[in-house]
């Protein structure tokens, strides 16, 4: 059973700064994986999706990375601003018979401060 | 990318009634999808809704708290049926591309008293 863990659970970070979200997934056969953002008590706005074919996708000030063999994806986000704050959630699409099934982590809170 | 529609937004509910979410996608798709997202937590499917068959549920749910309809490809419901406090939750509706990223609609956040 595919399990998805993101640290940090929350980070705090003064308006400018680059900073990395990370993601982790136990089974390395997803088919890909993808980023989105919710703000509070919101629905999911989907930032990237990496098929588990590409190693990063870039959009904007984001770029986010994949390394199936050790299970990892990281989002960076360059020069962040305090309309960056939402909570980040990462989830892994499984590759067998149910390819459509996505695992979602718990999520990392940002908090962009001016 | 596909432009989801939910609604209600919000509700506030009494234990014991129902209430039934609607979804609407701007675009046919085969597969409609349904999470739950309990307070501080991540999301779960509830099931997954296909035009013209039953909705298939994953382990903890039910068809009789859950009862989901699919009468065409752009359109679904989800009833959330004998509501109880542990019922509040947000609930989203999702739909998948071709190239198999996920969209979600803006969610409902449901509140039981």
């Amino acid at each position: 059973k595919q399990e998805v863990t993101q640290i940090p659970a929350a980070l705090s970070v003064p308006e400018g700064e680059n900073l990395v979200l990370n993601c982790s997934f136990t089974d390395s056969a997803i088919y890909n994986l993808q980023w989105f953002r919710q703000d509070p008590g919101k629905g999911l706005t989907s930032l990237l999706l990496i098929q588990s074919s590409q190693r990063e996708q870039t959009s904007g000030r984001l770029n986010a990375s994949l390394d199936k063999s050790s299970g990892r994806s990281t989002l960076y986000i360059a020069a962040s601003q305090p309309g960056d704050s939402a909570t980040y959630l990462c989830a892994a699409r499984d590759s067998g018979g149910s390819n459509y099934k996505l695992t979602f982590g718990k999520g990392t809170l940002l908090t962009v401060n001016p | 990318s596909a432009v989801i529609s939910q609604k209600p937004s919000r509700d506030i509910c009494q234990r014991g009634t129902s209430l039934t979410i609607q979804c609407q996608v701007d675009s046919q798709v085969t597969m409609m999808f349904w999470y739950r997202q309990q307070p501080g937590q991540s999301l779960t499917l509830i099931a997954t809704a296909n035009q013209g068959s039953e909705a298939t549920y994953e382990s903890g749910f039910v068809i009789d708290k859950f009862p989901i309809s699919r009468p065409n490809l752009t359109f679904s419901t989800l009833t959330v049926s004998n509501m109880s406090p542990e019922d509040s939750s947000i609930y989203l509706c999702s739909v998948v591309s071709l190239n198999t990223e996920a969209f979600f609609g803006q969610g409902t956040r449901l509140t039981v008293v």
